[in-house]
């Protein structure tokens, strides 16, 4: 079956701009969570969708926000762009598991360039 | 936050040879996860352990949880050069969350 897909893969923006990143979940994955990951600080959780709804929420400011659609497809919005946004946005989806984490399947990734 | 750091984070080894690579943590995590990312890849999972002392095996693989569910550790036997990547731990929180705490990473090279 077909796996996450992450969209664009590689983007440029330039401070202050703002950016829209895509995700299309496993077939039958309601779980869409979207982490960062850089050199400095690793991969970092921003936030997870389950049926529309943010179940969890990382560290991040108010800049990054999310959202989820009823087929389970995700965007991830950055605004105002900072240098150190730049980094690997990856979407993982899971089916649910109510007991203990269980397998996220994660995309290529979004590379984010912000200049 | 919930630190995990691993070590060593650098790991360049001969084919053949034996490694392990540590996961630490002062946080009691609900399971440990392992994944293996592999350049403009995202990281695929090896394992999920979730009772403290479970040690699993996989192959060439074994993986431990310790016994306070805190650290974690992953031994390769006979490291071959398609087990080159980066290694990540993740822990994760009580009641299936997918706010995963990932590991500082260990990136290993297997030379033929």
């Amino acid at each position: 079956k077909a796996g996450v897909t992450q969209t664009p893969r590689y983007l440029i923006k330039t401070r202050g701009q703002q950016v829209t990143l895509s995700c299309s979940p496993i077939s039958g994955h309601r779980s869409v969570s979207w982490y960062q990951q850089t050199p400095g600080q690793g991969l970092q959780f921003l936030f997870e969708y389950f049926s529309e709804t943010q179940r969890n929420k990382g560290n991040f400011p108010g800049r990054f926000s999310g959202r989820q659609f009823s087929n389970s497809r995700s965007e991830m919005n950055v605004s105002t762009l900072e240098l150190g946004d730049s980094a690997l946005y990856l979407c993982a989806s899971s089916l649910e598991n109510r007991v203990y984490t269980g397998e996220l399947f994660f995309g290529e990734g979004s590379r984010l360039t912000v200049l | 936050t919930q630190l995990l750091e691993q070590s060593p984070q650098f790991l360049s080894i001969q084919e053949g040879e034996n490694l392990t690579v540590y996961c630490n943590s002062s946080s009691v995590f609900s399971s440990l996860q392992w994944y293996r990312q592999e350049p403009g890849e995202g990281p695929v999972l090896l394992v999920t352990v979730v009772t403290g002392g479970e040690v699993k095996k996989l192959k060439r693989l074994t993986f431990q949880f310790g016994d306070a569910r805190k650290d974690s550790s992953l031994h390769i036997t006979a490291a071959q050069p398609g087990d080159t990547g980066l290694y990540l731990c993740a822990g994760g929180p009580a009641g299936g969350a997918n706010n995963l705490f990932f590991g500082t990473g260990t990136r290993l090279t297997v030379i033929p």
